[in-house]
């Protein structure tokens, strides 16, 4: 089956506190992986993808394909960081159509 | 704001009521989509777009869901006969031609009640 599961539905922090957010993915074939963010009130955005290999806002993840893994990553959290996050994967053909994880909401608690 | 634009943004209608979304996508994208998210939950496929044709529909779009893209540009989604279950956010999303990035709009809030 395919899937992405986000084992925290909320995550909390204290600023300046390394954060991680978990996905994990069930799928056949090789997809790709996204990491989209909801501040409030805003719309989903794309924060990073797998290929680029990118930091962004300082955030990284890295595909671990043993793992089936693309953990969210930064080493130090702020306040602005606060938001939704969802992992996501799309199949790299066909309708690129994506499965999203349930989310997971960071607290950046000052 | 160029983005992917939605209208309306909250519809509040009674059960057994039809309701109809559009969406404008981003103007050069040929890829369209239609997600719905309820609370809770990540975003769920519902259908897909390649220009106006409808290629793919998700086994939660019922009988009472249609979609169209007449002319390739926007498109609209028609809940006929609403149901209570039915009270989610709407999204969509666009993209171009062989990109797996998509842009997705601000959504449409629909309450059946």
């Amino acid at each position: 089956a395919q899937r992405v599961t986000q084992p925290e539905k909320l995550l909390s922090v204290f600023k300046g506190a390394p954060v991680e957010l978990k996905c994990n993915y069930s799928y056949s074939g090789s997809p790709e992986l996204f990491w989209y963010v909801q501040y409030s009130r805003q719309r989903l955005q794309l924060l990073l993808r797998h290929i680029s290999r990118e930091s962004i806002k300082g955030f990284t993840a890295d595909l671990n394909k043993g793992e089936t893994s693309f953990h969210l990553k930064k080493p130090f959290a702020q306040e602005e960081d606060s938001a939704m996050y969802y992992c996501a994967l799309s199949a790299t053909s066909g309708t690129y159509k994506y499965i999203f994880g349930t989310g997971t909401r960071l607290k950046v608690l000052a | 704001d160029t983005g992917v634009s939605q209208d309306p943004r909250h519809k509040i209608t009674k059960r057994g009521q039809n309701v109809t979304f559009r969406c404008d996508p981003i103007s050069e994208h040929n890829r369209l989509y239609w997600y719905r998210q309820t609370l809770g939950q990540g975003p769920e496929f519902l259908t897909y777009f390649q220009n106006e044709a409808q290629l793919e529909k998700s086994r939660l779009l019922s009988d009472r869901f249609s979609a169209e893209r007449p002319k390739g540009s926007f498109s609209t989604l028609e809940i006929q006969r609403t149901e209570q279950g039915d009270s989610a956010m709407y999204l969509c999303a666009s993209s171009l031609q062989g990109k797996t990035e998509a842009f997705f709009g601000q959504g449409t809030r629909l309450t059946v009640v």
